[in-house]
């Protein structure tokens, strides 16, 4: 039940895209499409980006999509804003009706 | 509109238990899975429990197994947590979450409740 693994740090400057990568294994992000995209404000609760891989909630921008090949899951901010400037974690089905987070990316807008 | 309130949170002593509840309200609580999932201070989420709407299936992180237990009561549409053995490693703001129904993940949040473990 290792954590997923995103890099720490992501940035791009206003208008540009930035990818976030998770990468998991096959018991995990590869194992299921049940992936999904969080971003989270410093002291506030997460809200969901991303489910099953590449769907969008009402209301989220389609600005934000997701992907996945393999083992690994991709979120990517196209035309970043100012407000796109938080974390973003993934999460992974695991089976067993046991779930595993990503750790982490601090997305900065430039 | 979803909401999720949790309680039951405060300063506790190492090995000592404490209980967390979540209210919920805005959607049809018996027909979904919830999840327990925290976040320490300054770090990374951590899933922590999941239940089915029947609490026919249930699930823990490796890390807590054994020592605490998820429970819902759907004719409160209510949410537990009853943790037991408390570690310093346990403090965290623990977030009860609606299960994004058939993706056995989270989608609505509620606000969180902090536990701090501490002699």
């Amino acid at each position: 039940q290792s954590a997923l693994t995103q890099p720490p740090s992501a940035s791009g400057s206003p208008g540009q895209s930035v990818t976030i990568s998770c990468t998991g294994t096959s018991s995990d992000v590869g194992g299921y499409n049940y992936v999904s995209w969080y971003q989270q404000y410093p002291g506030k609760a997460p809200k969901l980006m991303i489910y099953e891989v590449t769907k969008r909630p009402s209301g989220v921008p389609d600005r934000f999509s997701g992907s996945k090949s393999g083992n690994t899951a991709s979120l990517t901010v196209s035309g970043l804003q100012a407000d796109d400037e938080a974390d973003y974690y993934c999460s992974s089905y695991a089976g067993g009706n046991i779930g595993v987070f990503g750790t982490g990316t601090k997305v900065t807008v430039l | 509109e979803v909401q999720l309130v949790e309680s039951g949170g405060g300063l506790v002593q190492p090995g000592r238990s404490v209980r967390l509840s979540c209210a919920a309200s805005g959607f049809t609580f018996r027909e979904y899975a919830m999840h327990w999932v925290r976040q320490a201070p300054g770090k990374g989420l951590e899933w922590v429990s999941g239940i089915t709407w029947n609490s026919g299936t249930i699930g823990y992180a490796e890390s807590v197994k054994g020592r605490f237990t998820i429970s819902r009561d759907n004719a409160k549409n209510s949410l537990y947590l009853q943790m037991n053995s408390l570690r310093v490693e346990d403090t965290a703001f623990y977030f009860c979450a609606k299960d994004r129904a058939g993706t056995y993940l989270p989608d609505y949040w509620g606000q969180g409740t902090l536990v701090i473990v501490s002699s």
